[in-house]
């Protein structure tokens, strides 16, 4: 079964650089299936971050494309997230997930919660 | 615009079935989504892919009680003879040719 693992700091400094990487095992990631992350502030709901292809293509959420890359390396089968310029609004729990696809389910990882506080 | 609505809440009797709705904005009353499932202080589980001929494909795991459905821009999930671990948050999905989008959530509160 597909697993994935969001690692990274857990705390990040005002105007810093928030760095996340998730490993996907049992299963590669190259495959027809998109790769995302998602944040969740405490009590709110769901927000897309934004997705990347195991070629390099990705697409992000125009609300925050300027300060956000998303990154993949298939020999190590991980993809990454940098959010730049980060603020109190960015603390969240992150969540890496693989996206549906016909004939393919999604799977979500278990979550890491990044604050960012001074 | 893109936009997906949930009502906030909802409630059901145990062992009875509930109907979850997830409405598409219009103009895209044609698009798939997918549900998931948000636990109390867990990480969301995806439950299927809901296509737009209403056909529906689970995840690994996903019960049987678990099904979905579509009229129009409304998309169901239905669960059926409800447990208390199904008293959860669902969330549906969408997605365009660049983005994707969140309904903002329905809390199910199992009686």
């Amino acid at each position: 079964q597909v697993q994935l693992q969001a690692s990274g700091p857990g705390l990040v400094k005002p105007s810093g650089t928030l760095s996340l990487t998730c490993t996907v095992s049992g299963g590669p990631i190259v495959i027809t299936n998109w790769w995302s992350w998602v944040r969740q502030p405490p009590g709110k709901g769901l927000e897309w971050i934004g997705e990347i292809y195991h070629s390099g293509g990705t697409n992000y959420n125009s609300s925050l494309k300027s300060r956000v890359t998303i990154s993949v390396d298939k020999f190590r089968n991980q993809f990454s997230l940098e959010l730049r310029s980060v603020t109190a609004a960015d603390t969240a729990v992150y969540y890496c997930a693989r996206e549906a696809s016909t004939g393919d389910p999604g799977y979500w990882g278990q979550g890491t919660l990044v604050t960012v506080s001074s | 615009q893109l936009v997906l609505t949930q009502p906030p809440s909802a409630s059901a009797s145990l062992g009875a079935s509930v109907k979850l709705t997830c409405t598409l904005s219009s103009g895209h009353s044609r698009y798939a989504i997918t549900w998931h499932q948000q636990q109390p202080e867990k990480g969301p589980r995806y439950l299927m892919i809901l296509n737009s001929d209403g056909s529906h494909s689970k995840g690994d795991g996903v019960t049987d009680r678990f099904s979905g459905s579509i009229s129009g821009a409304e998309r169901y999930l239905t669960i059926s003879n409800l447990q208390a671990e199904d008293e959860a948050v669902y969330f549906c999905q969408t997605w365009d040719s660049a983005i994707r989008v969140f309904g903002g959530g329905t809390k199910l509160t199992v009686l």
